[in-house]
């Protein structure tokens, strides 16, 4: 079966654009969560989504960060006013439901602002 | 609040030796850890988690992790290295509280095993 997807692979912007990133999650996993990992670090928690809604978003940077998931399954982060500090690869994973199963990570996208 | 320590930047280790990539962690309450794998330009991928029982967990190919509750622990190990096996490492631990089940990940540690 597909692994989690993600478009696109790569993202150049200009400072101040607003750009929009996908995540299509593995068939059946209800939940889905968005990281970021920057140059020489790991991953760092965004957001997550249970079903539609999302259940924890306490790592979103800021207000300019949103992520919408709106029927369950495909997902949109979405990214107003881009600066440079955004530049780094955007990874989304899925698991099945909400116990401690392991999540599985697409192949990120990975957003330049210029 | 939780956290995952990787001491190590890097581990070099010749083929057919044992390799061992540390981890400790922080958390309240019950750990859930966990040992993620990321070649060059691919996703990570999962190898083994802890959840209870067992203190020795087998993952995939033939890595196994130690959980040492006293030393808040869990090293990554294998018995015998490939050159295969060069790539970036990545613990991460999890708590149960409420409906909050993100990862933390430590920085990575990058594996070099040479022939």
């Amino acid at each position: 079966g597909a692994g989690v997807s993600q478009t696109p692979s790569n993202k150049v912007t200009e400072k101040g654009k607003y750009v929009e990133l996908r995540c299509d999650p593995i068939s059946g996993h209800t939940a889905l969560y968005w990281y970021r990992q920057s140059l020489g670090q790991g991953p760092e928690f965004l957001i997550y989504f249970q079903g539609t809604g999302a259940a924890d978003d306490s790592g979103l940077p800021n207000d300019r960060f949103f992520a919408v998931r709106p029927e369950g399954s495909v997902s949109t982060l979405k990214i107003q006013r881009t600066e440079r500090g955004d530049s780094a690869v955007y990874l989304c994973a899925s698991s099945l439901g909400q116990g401690v199963n392991e999540q599985f990570f697409g192949p990120g996208t990975r957003l330049t602002v210029l | 609040a939780q956290s995952v320590a990787q001491p190590e930047d890097q581990v070099n280790v010749a083929e057919g030796n044992p390799l061992t990539v540390k981890c400790t962690y922080s958390v309240s309450g019950n750990p859930y850890l966990f040992w993620y794998v990321q070649y060059p330009n691919r996703g990570l991928q999962f190898l083994l988690k802890y959840i209870t029982g067992d203190n020795l967990v087998k993952g995939s190919y033939g890595f196994e992790a130690e959980f040492n509750k006293s030393q808040t622990s869990f090293h990554l190990k294998k018995p015998s290295a490939l050159v295969s096996d060069s790539a970036l490492y990545f613990c991460a631990v999890r708590d149960y509280t409420g409906t909050a089940s993100k990862l933390t990940f430590g920085t990575g540690t990058r594996l070099q095993v040479t022939l």
